[in-house]
C-alpha cells in the first residue's frame, strides 16, 4: 500500500526566503505525482504535475522535483511571499488500477512572515 | 480550466439526521468521480470511487451503507451521510475525472453534526 509523507509538518519563514519541502513514497511504481496548494477551509488548487518519466517541472517561482527511484520529491518555493502561506499537499498517482487513485501526503503548513 | 462545484459549501445538522451533498463537473462529463474526507490537520483520504451508473467502490473501513453516493449522470455525484453521528463531522471534498482532461477538485463541505 502506498504511503505519501511529508517532512516537515510545519514550517514559517520571513518573507522572502527559498524555501524547500518534502515528499517521499514507498511505493516507487507511480504514474504521477502532484503538488497541491490548499487554503484554510478550501478545496485543492493544483501547483505541478510531474510525469513519472520527468525530473522536474516549473512554474513562475514554483519549482518540483522527482527522484521516482528514491521515492522523493521537493517543491522549491522562491523568494517566498506571505499570500504563499497555506498548506502544500503532494499526492502520487497509482501506475496501474483502473482509477489510478490518488494518495495524498498530510502536508506541510507554511506560514511566511512579513 | 475546468470547475468542480459542491453544495452546500457547510451544513450543521444534528445527530440521527442525514445530509446530501452534491458535487457537480460544470463544463465537462467526468467519467469517474471521487469522494474523500478530511480531518483538521490531517490529509485527504478517498472514501469512495464511481462511475457514472454503476455503484461506488469503496475504501476498506468506509460504511457504504452510511455513505450513499449515487453518481446518476456524468455531471452529477450525491453523498449523503445517513443518521450523521459527531464523529462523522469533517471536511468532505469532491473531485471529477476525465482521462483526456485530468482531475479536478471541488470546494469542498464542511459537515458539523451536533
Amino acid at each position: 500500500k502506498q504511503e505519501v509523507t511529508q517532512i516537515p509538518a510545519a514550517l514559517s519563514v520571513p518573507e522572502g526566503e527559498n524555501l524547500v519541502l518534502n515528499c517521499s513514497f514507498t511505493d516507487s511504481a507511480i504514474y504521477n505525482l502532484q503538488w497541491f496548494r490548499q487554503d484554510p477551509g478550501k478545496g485543492l488548487t493544483s501547483l505541478l504535475l510531474i510525469q513519472s518519466s520527468q525530473r522536474e517541472q516549473t512554474s513562475g517561482r514554483l519549482n518540483a522535483s522527482l527522484d521516482k527511484s528514491s521515492g522523493r520529491s521537493t517543491l522549491y518555493i522562491a523568494a517566498s511571499q506571505p499570500g504563499d502561506s497555506a498548506t502544500y499537499l503532494c499526492a502520487v498517482r497509482a501506475d496501474s488500477g483502473s482509477a489510478r487513485q490518488l494518495t495524498f501526503g498530510s502536508g506541510t503548513q507554511l506560514t511566511v512572515l512579513p | 480550466g475546468a470547475v468542480v462545484s459542491q453544495h452546500p459549501s457547510w451544513v450543521i445538522c444534528k445527530s440521527g439526521t442525514s445530509v446530501k451533498i452534491e458535487c457537480r463537473s460544470l463544463d465537462f462529463q467526468a467519467t469517474t468521480m471521487f469522494w474523500y474526507r478530511q480531518f483538521p490537520k490531517q490529509s485527504l483520504m478517498l472514501m469512495a470511487t464511481s462511475n457514472e451508473g454503476s455503484k461506488a467502490t469503496y475504501e476498506q473501513g468506509v460504511e457504504k451503507d452510511k455513505f450513499l453516493i449515487n453518481h446518476a449522470s456524468l455531471t452529477l455525484s450525491t453523498l449523503t451521510v445517513t443518521s450523521a453521528h459527531p464523529e462523522d463531522s469533517s471536511f468532505y471534498i469532491c473531485s471529477a475525472s476525465r482521462p483526456s482532461l485530468g482531475q479536478f477538485f471541488g470546494p469542498g463541505t464542511r459537515l458539523t453534526v451536533l
